[in-house]
This record gives structure tokens, C-alpha cells and sequence, in this order.
């Protein structure tokens, strides 16, 4: 079964700084990678997406994730926060051809205006 | 307007009460979702469904049950088995059981057992 970790649960910064979060996946097979984000009193929702085999959208709301196969990583960025941006990020892993999605922890995020 | 619910949005029980989480997708998904959300602990898969009258358990079904009687419609049972039924519950659907699909998530029920 696959395994998801965030790193830095909860990160604090100030607006116009750059944000990274880490996620890393334990699974040697093709995967599609999934960021979720869920804002203050919103549901959760997809943020981006990425498919080893055919790789598809990625870049929503000035964020982009960078996925390094060979680290097994899948980690997000945006290089200007918003205080809007404050939310918690979770990012999510699935085999291909299998759609049980295992989730990381979760990474609570504040951006202060 | 298409979305998923989920009633109530905070439901209370006595312990050793079982209780039911109503979750209703108008999507015309095919697969549906159950995850609990705990602090600190993010989502875990209790049970999920490719199809009416198909369910499976996810990484923690013990002292859960589901039915999917309807398409739109994957209620979900916490039973008194249930050791630690204090939780956010979140239901979720996707178009279809490809692995590639994105799943839609519900407004969630805070369940506390007293």
C-alpha cells in the first residue's frame, strides 16, 4: 500500500513570500499525484494534478508542484503567497489503475497580510 | 446546481448508540468515498464503492458499515464497535473508478459521541 508524508505541518509566512511544501510517496509503481486544498469553511478541493503517464494540468492559482521520480517526491510551490492562500494542503497518491487515494497529513498553512 | 451533501452538518450520540452519516452526490458519479479526518492525522479511507450494490472496505472499516442502494446515494453506519467515533467524516465521489479521476469532496459531518 502506498504511504504519503508531509513534512512542516504547520508553516507561518508573511504575504509575497514564496511557499514549499514537501511530499514524499512510498511506491515503486507508475502513480497519479494529486494536491487537495481546503480553505476556511470550504470543502475540500483539487488544487492540481499530475499523471506519470500522461501528465496533464498543473498550475492553478500560481501554484506548481514539481515531481521528481527518482526522489519520489511531488512537492508544491508558489513563489508569492496570498493571504487567501491560507489553508490547509493535502497531497494524495494512487497507483495507476487502482483509486484508492492515500493521503498525507496535511499541511496547515497561515499567510499574515 | 450539482454537488454533494452531507447530513447533518454536526451530529451528537451517546456512546453505544449506533448512527448513520447521509452522504448524496446529483454528479452522476459512479464511485463514492468514505474518509475520516482526524487533527494532525489527514484522511483516512474507510470504505468506498465503485458501483451500486459493490462496496469495499478502505484502511479502516472496523466498526463501520455502508450500503449503496442508489447511485446517488452512500450512507454511511457508525456502529458501537467503533472504539474512537469522534471524528470529521467526509464524503467524496468521482465520475468513475479510474484511478486518474478527480474526486469531489462533501461539506463533511463533525460527529462527537458523548
Amino acid at each position: 500500500a502506498q504511504s504519503v508524508s508531509q513534512h512542516n505541518h504547520h508553516v507561518i509566512l508573511s504575504e509575497a513570500a514564496s511557499l514549499e511544501l514537501g511530499c514524499n510517496y512510498s511506491y515503486g509503481g507508475t502513480v497519479n499525484l494529486f494536491w487537495y486544498v481546503q480553505y476556511p469553511g470550504q470543502h475540500l478541493q483539487l488544487l492540481l494534478k499530475y499523471f506519470s503517464v500522461d501528465p496533464l494540468d498543473k498550475g492553478i492559482k500560481g501554484f506548481e508542484a514539481e515531481f521528481i521520480k527518482s526522489k519520489f517526491s511531488f512537492n508544491l510551490r508558489k513563489p508569492s503567497v496570498q493571504w487567501s492562500d491560507t489553508a490547509e494542503y493535502f497531497c494524495a497518491v494512487n497507483a495507476q489503475g487502482n483509486n484508492r487515494l492515500a493521503f498525507g497529513k496535511g499541511n496547515q498553512v497561515v499567510v499574515i497580510p | 446546481d450539482g454537488g454533494i451533501t452531507q447530513s447533518p452538518k454536526y451530529l451528537f450520540r451517546k456512546e453505544g448508540q449506533n448512527v448513520t452519516l447521509s452522504c448524496e452526490q446529483n454528479l452522476n458519479h459512479d464511485a463514492m468515498y468514505w474518509y475520516r479526518q482526524d487533527p494532525g492525522q489527514g484522511l483516512r479511507l474507510i470504505y468506498y464503492s465503485q458501483i451500486v450494490n459493490d462496496f469495499q472496505k478502505g484502511d479502516i472499516a472496523e466498526g463501520y458499515s455502508v450500503s449503496r442502494e442508489k447511485k446517488e446515494s452512500f450512507p454511511l453506519t457508525v456502529t458501537s464497535a467503533q472504539k474512537n467515533p469522534t471524528a470529521f467524516y467526509l464524503c467524496a465521489s468521482s465520475r468513475d473508478s479510474s484511478s486518474t479521476d478527480t474526486q469531489y469532496f462533501g461539506p463533511g459531518t463533525r460527529l462527537t459521541v458523548l
